[in-house]
């Protein structure tokens, strides 16, 4: 069946380093995706969007990678800080009738920094 | 801004018990959402709504029903409460559907025994 999923569902960074994590989706008609950030008893917190006439986006230490080839998404942290630890999501809107789309979510990896 | 704020944040409850999760946010948005998210799972949609007096079921709707009499709040019922419905509920905003700009509450932690 469709899904958005990862490949790792946790992942252990030294701090400093620069970190990758992986998404895979199956809706090749997906035209939007998103990261989310989710720390420790809080609601999920947007990080970065891309939508499918791109195949990269920068924001501050992020940079989202999208490859619609092989329906892969990627989110690369750059110079991980103590803060970045959380359990970063993926999520892609399958399209529907303008206003009714909804949001897909994957299941998450954990990411923890190391000090 | 409080941006969307979640009451109760804690909650146990007993079998076949009732109770109401709010939800209220003040960024005026027209969309709203209401997620859960069972341990290692990602986010399911339980209902939304485009606007005050439209509401519509999202992935699994059972077992709750939802209102929307004013744009601000979007209360999330639960009748006959069951153990299967242990979980953190998220409440969501935005301007417009698709994904775009969601805030998300901080959460309800629900435990039914």
């Amino acid at each position: 069946g469709e899904s958005v999923g990862l490949h790792l569902p946790t992942l252990s960074v030294q701090e400093g380093d620069n970190s990758i994590i992986n998404c895979a989706y199956s809706n090749s008609a997906s035209d939007y995706f998103i990261w989310y950030k989710q720390e420790s008893g809080k609601g999920p917190q947007f990080i970065i969007d891309i939508r499918s006439n791109m195949d990269k986006r920068q924001g501050q230490r992020v940079t989202v990678l999208l490859n619609k080839t092989v329906k892969h998404l990627s989110l690369q942290i750059a110079a991980t800080q103590p803060g970045d630890s959380a359990v970063y999501f993926c999520a892609e809107n399958r399209g529907g009738d303008f206003g009714n789309e909804k949001l897909t979510f994957g299941t998450g990896t954990r990411l923890t920094i190391i000090p | 801004n409080a941006g969307v704020t979640q009451t109760p944040k804690f909650r146990i409850l007993k079998i076949g018990q009732s109770m109401t999760l709010q939800c209220t946010q003040d960024m005026n948005h027209n969309y709203m959402y209401w997620y859960r998210q069972d341990p290692g799972m990602g986010l399911k949609l339980i209902y939304y709504s485009v606007g005050a007096g439209i509401t519509d079921k999202g992935e699994v709707p059972n077992g709750y029903n939802v209102s929307r009499s004013t744009t601000e709040d979007f209360p999330l019922r639960l009748e006959l409460a069951a153990p299967s419905q242990t979980s953190v509920y998220f409440c969501a905003s935005s301007t417009m559907g698709g994904g775009y700009g969601y805030t998300f509450g901080s959460g309800t932690r629900l435990t039914v025994v």
